[in-house]
C-alpha cells in the first residue's frame, strides 16, 4: 500500500465548475500538506500549503485537511480552461524537514 | 518565491554514459534536493544536497549511482552515472528558501531518455 494514494483520473469538467480532488494517507505523523499543479513539461508550482487540521483559502482554491480521517481536498471554484493540469498532493512529517511524499497526481482537465 | 533553472533542459544519451545535471537558485535557499519523476509515476525523493559534506540518500539511492555535489548555497549538481534506459525519467531540484520553512520549490526539470 503506498504511503499517499490519488485518483489519477484523468477529470474532465466544464469551464465553470467546482472541482474536488482528493488524497487519503496512511501515515498519521504527517503534519504539512501541500498541493502542486504541474502542467505538461514543466515543473511542480506550490499552490497550497497548510499545517495540521483546517481549512486554507486563496482565491478560487480552498485546501481543506481532515486527520482523523486522513484525508485531504483541494476544491477550486470557477474553474478554467488555465487550470488544466496535473495537480499533486505532497506532505511531510512534522519535524523531519525536507522529505516530501507525494500522491501520484491527477490530471484535470478543463473543457470551455 | 526564487528563481530556479536546470541545465541541461533535456538531454537524449546512451546506456553507459553519464549526464550531469546543475541546479542554480537566485535566492537564499536552507536546503536543496533531488527529485525522480518517472514516467506515469509520482515524484521521489533521491537525496538531500549537502553544503559542504556527503549527500543524504534515500531507501533504494546511492552515492555511486547519483553522487552529488553543493559546493555553495545556491548550486548543486546531480551526476546519473553508468545509465540505462530505466534511469530515463524527469529529474527535478527543489529548495527551501531561508524566508519559507518547510515549504519546497521546484525547478523545471530535466528530461533524460536513455536509449
Amino acid at each position: 500500500q503506498k504511503e499517499v494514494e490519488q485518483d489519477p483520473g484523468p477529470l474532465s469538467v466544464p469551464e465553470g465548475a467546482i472541482v474536488s480532488l482528493n488524497c487519503t494517507y496512511s501515515n498519521s505523523a504527517f503534519q504539512y500538506f501541500m498541493w502542486y499543479r504541474q502542467y505538461s513539461r514543466k515543473g511542480p508550482e506550490l499552490l497550497m500549503y497548510t499545517y495540521s487540521s483546517g481549512n486554507k483559502e486563496d482565491g478560487r482554491f480552498t485546501a481543506q485537511v481532515d486527520k482523523s480521517s486522513k484525508y485531504i481536498s483541494l476544491f477550486i471554484r470557477d474553474s478554467q480552461p488555465s487550470d488544466s493540469a496535473t495537480y499533486l498532493c505532497a506532505m511531510s512529517l512534522s519535524g523531519n524537514t525536507g522529505k516530501l511524499i507525494f500522491g501520484q497526481g491527477t490530471t484535470l482537465q478543463v473543457k470551455p | 518565491s526564487a528563481v530556479i533553472s536546470q541545465k541541461p533542459s533535456r538531454d537524449i544519451c546512451q546506456r553507459g554514459t553519464s549526464l550531469t545535471i546543475q541546479c542554480q537558485v537566485d535566492s537564499q535557499v536552507t536546503m536543496m534536493f533531488w527529485y525522480r519523476q518517472q514516467p506515469g509515476q509520482s515524484l521521489t525523493l533521491i537525496a538531500t544536497a549537502n553544503q559542504g559534506s556527503e549527500a543524504t540518500y534515500e531507501s533504494g539511492f546511492v552515492i555511486d549511482k547519483f553522487p552529488i555535489s553543493r559546493p555553495n548555497l545556491t548550486f548543486s549538481t546531480l551526476t546519473v552515472s553508468n545509465m540505462s534506459p530505466e534511469d530515463s525519467s524527469i529529474y527535478l531540484c527543489s529548495v527551501e528558501l531561508l524566508s519559507s520553512y518547510n515549504e519546497q520549490f521546484f525547478g523545471p526539470g530535466t528530461r533524460l531518455t536513455v536509449l
